[in-house]
């Protein structure tokens, strides 16, 4: 089936530092989300994009919808020890309907104190 | 209160046996969900059910079966469970009437499932 690929897996920061990770695709979507999990919780939404080139800030966090519709970033700034989780991007495809999300693999965030 | 809940949080059962994981949510959404989290591979999709009459098969329903016994609740059942279903069980829900401006999936905390 399709996938995104996100990237990298893993980070490993410094508390204060800016992150950024990214997810892209072969194929176009019409949506992407950004979930935050934590240890033993489930995904929590942190910022949906619908519109090509659209972007969405939630407070220190910023995504935004790439303009080729196969792409989306989010950036954390100043980052902070609860900053700590997976973070995973979801899309759905173009044509496709709500079942047909797509998820990343995730990606790691530690931060070191 | 949480808008999405799942029972049990937790389950250890053996292999061969039948057990149920619960969803119920007060979103008064439409459209249910239930995924399957491996380490390294994501989530992926096992059943969706876009009303209580409608039930749709996703990614990797094999050895699983649901029931949408209302709008607010959907459950998932292993029938005979086996090691290779030990994994996180996550339910979510979406709004089919937001679909026209982009419909984004809620989840709840999830289930670890451990089969001996």
């Amino acid at each position: 089936g399709q996938q995104l690929n996100q990237s990298p897996q893993s980070m490993f920061i410094q508390e204060g530092e800016d992150v950024s990770m990214n997810c892209t695709s072969s194929s176009i979507f019409n949506t992407w989300l950004w979930y935050k999990q934590d240890p033993g919780e489930g995904p929590v939404l942190l910022i949906a994009l619908y519109k090509a080139g659209e972007l969405t800030s939630n407070g220190r966090l910023t995504a935004q919808f790439g303009i080729t519709r196969k792409d989306s970033f989010l950036n954390i700034s100043a980052s902070i020890p609860s900053d700590v989780g997976i973070y995973f991007c979801a899309g759905q495809p173009l044509g496709q309907g709500a079942q047909k999300l797509v998820f990343g693999q995730g990606t790691r965030l530690t931060i070191n104190p | 209160d949480a808008d999405v809940t799942q029972t049990p949080r937790n389950r250890i059962t053996k292999t061969g046996k039948r057990i149920m994981l619960e969803c119920s949510q007060t979103k008064g959404h439409d459209r249910m969900y239930w995924y399957r989290q491996d380490p390294g591979l994501g989530l992926r999709l096992i059943y969706y059910s876009f009303d209580v009459k409608d039930i749709n098969k996703g990614e990797i329903s094999d050895g699983y079966s649901v029931s949408r016994q209302a709008q607010a609740k959907f459950s998932l059942s292993l029938e005979s469970a086996i090691p290779n279903q030990t994994a996180l069980y996550f339910c979510a829900t979406s709004d089919s009437m937001t679909s026209g401006v982009g419909e984004t999936q809620y989840f709840g905390p999830g289930t670890r499932l451990l089969v001996l």
